[in-house]
């Protein structure tokens, strides 16, 4: 079946604008997660769904980042007033229940955002 | 809190060599423990996983037992390929089901 999907899977947009990613998840999984994913770097948390809501949004580095998924399917990420410090790869990943630490988490193939 | 540390690389060795990415973790409570690979190119795909201490996961000839006495979770390969170059993550899960990852580690298997 289809996997995760995202779309842009490039962004370029100058410092200041703003930006919406969107992530697709397997259809039939209701745990959504976002992260982010510098350089280098392994993937840093951002913010988890649990269907419609956001059971877990404490990875949010500021309040300029805004996720929704308001059919509990489709989420967008939303970055405000971007920065160069937000430039990333942003990860998407679904679970089927997302209830537990054993679930596996399937990913997306990621957004390349560059702020210039 | 939780945390992830494994071995910097790069790591390159010749094909046929034997493999261990060393990974070590701080939790509280009982994680479980994962392996994601990142093949070029590619987006991030679960190689292994266990649930519980003494587990042991394995797929395509990798193998990791999830030791909690030195809380550690190493990664092994008796035998590797070219086709196994790719960067290799650690992490870690415990309440809410959010992954904690280490910074990745980058294998190069030369013919």
């Amino acid at each position: 079946g289809a996997g995760v999907s995202q779309t842009p899977s490039n962004k370029v947009t100058e410092k200041g604008k703003y930006v919406e990613l969107r992530c697709d998840p397997i259809s039939g999984h209701t745990a959504l997660y976002w992260y982010r994913q510098s350089l280098g770097q392994g993937p840093e948390f951002l913010i988890y769904f649990q269907g419609t809501g956001a059971a877990d949004d404490s990875g949010l580095p500021n309040d300029r980042f805004f996720a929704v998924r308001p059919e509990g399917s489709v989420s967008t990420l939303k970055i405000q007033r971007t920065e160069r410090g937000d430039s990333a790869v942003y990860l998407c990943a679904s679970s089927r229940a997302g209830t537990g630490r054993t679930d596996t988490q399937y990913f997306g193939p990621g957004t390349r955002l560059t702020v210039l | 809190g939780n945390s992830v540390t494994q071995m910097e690389g790069p790591v390159t060795l010749s094909e046929e060599a034997f493999l261990t990415i060393n990974c070590t973790y701080t939790a509280t409570g009982y994680p479980s423990l994962f392996w994601y690979v990142q093949y070029p190119g590619e987006g991030l795909q679960l190689l292994l996983k266990a649930t519980k201490a003494d587990d042991k996961g394995s797929n395509k000839g990798f193998e990791a037992t999830y030791r909690k006495e030195t809380t550690s979770f190493h990664l092994e390969k008796g035998s590797v390929q070219v086709s196994d170059s790719a960067v290799y993550f650690c992490a870690l899960s415990n309440q809410g089901g959010k992954l904690i990852f280490g910074q990745g580690t980058e294998l190069s298997v030369k013919p």
